[in-house]
């Protein structure tokens, strides 16, 4: 039979804008949360984590938001250039050194 | 991408061959993992080593065989493969647990196999 890939939702966005990638996570027992950029070709790239006694951190153009009641996470991507253009991951980790992914989006950077 | 490594970076093999995939790390790091990237599947952890030995085997099936003989290194040993094991194949490592940084995991580049 034919083959059917994983379909990515897609994230279009202009340059200098800004991005907001959303993620919904499974396990409440989660306490620790990461956000992966995989550019093609390459393995996945480390953005920026969060634990759970936090709802917000910032890096460098970044911000990631945990919203625990709803089991939500979101990247925020201030002023968006071609060089973010990438598949987004989110990964929550319940137990010792395991991850759990979600299955990505794809962010498509207009110049 | 130079804190883990990863040899080769494209293999193509038949169903019939035995070939292995090679990882490096080089941040001291004491925890290993093997992942599968397939078009189909979001990404899926296949093993685990913590200080050279193997604490997680996800239901991998034994044509897959994986080889932790140091903390650096890490191999993933291949033989009587599928077509639909064609994947991109994912090292990454970490600290141990009890370490306050082992949550955080960090990829090599991934070898892109496809099985004839």
């Amino acid at each position: 039979g034919e083959s059917v890939g994983l379909h990515l939702p897609t994230l279009s966005v202009q340059e200098g804008d800004n991005s907001i990638i959303n993620c919904a996570y499974s396990n409440s027992a989660s306490d620790y949360f990461i956000w992966y950029k995989q550019e093609s070709g390459k393995g996945p790239q480390f953005i920026i984590d969060i634990r759970s006694n936090m709802d917000k951190r910032q890096g460098q153009r970044v911000t990631v938001l945990l919203n625990k009641t709803v089991k939500h996470l979101s990247l925020q991507i201030a002023a968006t250039q071609p060089g973010d253009s990438a598949v987004y991951f989110c990964a929550e980790n319940a137990q010792g050194n395991k991850l759990t992914f979600g299955g990505g989006t794809r962010v498509l950077v207009k110049p | 991408e130079t804190g883990v490594t990863q040899t080769p970076r494209h293999l193509v093999m038949g169903m019939t061959n035995k070939k292995s995939l090679k990882c490096e790390q080089h941040l001291g790091h004491n925890a290993m993992y093997w992942y599968k990237q397939s078009a189909k599947k979001p990404l899926e952890l296949m093993f685990v080593y913590n200080f050279k030995e193997q604490t997680e085997n996800n239901s991998v099936p034994s044509r897959f065989s994986p080889e932790c003989p140091n903390s650096s290194h890490l191999f993933l040993h291949l033989h009587t493969l599928q077509p639909e094991d064609s994947a991109l194949y994912l090292c990454a490592s970490s600290q141990p647990p009890g370490h306050p940084m082992t949550d955080t995991q960090y990829f090599g580049p991934g070898t892109r196999l496809t099985v004839l």
